[in-house]
């Protein structure tokens, strides 16, 4: 089950704007992973973090694995109508140990 | 490239029916991921297998429930009998090796009446 703190649960902003999101736990991770999901469709990967401290950037994406290994956030710059979705983190120890966050629902207003 | 292809998309089932859903990793992929998706509990990962062999069914809800990996290629997730209990989204997910990135197919949606 959910075992991460995922915050917020939902976004409502207007295109242009950046977005940040971030999942926290008590627990340490390996690694964090930042999926996107739309409806009617599966979780589709967005970006993996493999190592503390790590700064990922895809497209307009940025992601961090935190320090602590605890946390990690997604950043979205200058989103556009079709950010819209609900993004997951993962936080994975090992893999039969791999926690979902409950999701942040974004929606992006034209 | 195709990713990992799931069937039925949709579907929908009468109360102690046998469901039995499809999954296709991707090429290459030595890992398979069955995950289930409800309002209530979110994704929870069911069963994994590597190279073929299943190796975590602790996430398997019930006896009811059973998967297989015949070979490197397919696998199917069955449910026998059914309940309405089991409505949900099921996902299969493929990675490179155990721990690697999952990769996750478009799911199959399904409703027991």
């Amino acid at each position: 089950g959910q075992q991460l703190n995922q915050s917020p649960q939902s976004m409502f902003i207007q295109e242009g704007e950046d977005v940040s999101m971030n999942c926290t736990s008590s627990s340490i991770f390996n690694t964090w992973l930042w999926y996107k999901q739309d409806p009617g469709e599966g979780p589709v990967l967005l970006i993996a973090l493999y190592k503390a401290g790590e700064l990922t950037s895809n497209g307009r994406l940025t992601a961090q694995f935190g320090i602590t290994r605890k946390d990690s956030f997604l950043n979205i710059s200058a989103s556009i109508p079709s950010d819209v979705g609900i993004y997951f983190c993962a936080g994975q120890k090992k893999v039969e140990d791999m926690r979902f966050g409950a999701g942040t629902r974004l929606t992006v207003k034209p | 490239d195709a990713g990992v292809i799931q069937s039925p998309r949709h579907e929908v089932t009468e109360m102690g029916q046998e469901v039995t859903l499809r999954c296709k990793p991707i090429s290459g992929h030595n890992s398979l991921f069955w995950y289930r998706q409800t309002m209530m509990r979110g994704l929870e990962l069911l069963i994994y297998f590597n190279n073929n062999v299943p190796i975590d069914d602790s996430g398997m809800p019930e006896d009811r429930f059973s998967a297989k990996m015949p070979n490197a290629s397919f696998s199917t997730l069955k449910i026998q009998p059914s309940e309405p209990r089991d409505s949900a989204v099921y996902f299969c997910a493929s990675s490179f090796n155990l721990g690697g990135a999952q990769y996750f197919g478009p799911g199959t949606r399904l409703l027991v009446l």
